[in-house]
């Protein structure tokens, strides 16, 4: 079965780094995407790996590597603002979008 | 660029009602949209893809004469909630997907469903 696996909460403190590790296992791979969803709010897109490597885009970073099935997003300079659940999302070899639960981050000042 | 709209944001019907939901793609034309649905505190839960011009996949377990999809042009998809009960209550989202080798899905704000 494909499956996706990412910490169910994480709290972490303003002005701190925080890594939000995803593992998957799907049929095949087309690339992987984390969003970031306000409670009570529709996913907005954040990221976008298909090779191996770090993307960097602010202060979000994603990084994936395939051959271990796995990818992080990192948060550094937190903000209040960044409280939110983090989603990552599998595209398998039918181009279908395979969701993670979801990661609730918490961020105290 | 990509910014996805759904109307209406919050609808309050009672039981045995249809209500409509639209969601357009505005600055980009959108080869799929997909309709999902997210009940409070759980994950995104797809329930159908939809291509212009041809008949919404749905995905196992969501019935599809409940749960009517319209994709009429490359910028407009509808979901229709016939006969809505209660347990339809929940948080619809649409997204659109411009295709062509960019596989990025940007999401509408949600509709909010409220069946009494």
């Amino acid at each position: 079965g494909q499956n996706i696996d990412q910490p169910t909460e994480m709290t972490a403190t303003e002005g701190a780094i925080v890594q939000i590790n995803c593992t998957y296992q799907t049929s095949g791979f087309n690339g992987l995407f984390w969003y970031q969803q306000h409670a009570g709010e529709a996913p907005t897109f954040l990221s976008y790996n298909v090779l191996d490597g770090l993307e960097e885009k602010g202060r979000f970073s994603s990084f994936l590597s395939r051959s271990k099935g796995y990818s992080y997003l990192l948060l550094k300079e937190l903000q209040m603002k960044d409280s939110a659940s983090y989603l990552c999302a599998v595209m398998d070899s039918n181009y279908q979008l395979i969701w993670g639960a979801g990661t609730k981050l918490i961020i105290k000042p | 660029g990509a910014v996805v709209s759904q109307h209406p944001s919050w609808v309050i019907c009672k039981s045995g009602t249809s209500v409509k939901i639209e969601c357009r793609s505005l600055d980009f034309q959108a080869t799929t949209m997909f309709w999902y649905r997210q009940f409070p505190k759980q994950s995104l839960m797809l329930m159908a893809t939809s291509n212009e011009g041809s008949k919404a996949t749905y995905e196992q377990g969501v019935e599809k004469d409940k749960f009517l999809i319209n994709h009429a042009s490359l910028t407009l998809s509808t979901l229709t909630v016939t006969s809505a009960h209660p347990e339809d209550s929940s948080f619809y989202i649409c997204s659109a997907r411009l295709g062509g080798g960019e596989e990025t899905q940007y999401f509408g704000p949600g509709t909010r469903l409220l069946v009494l």
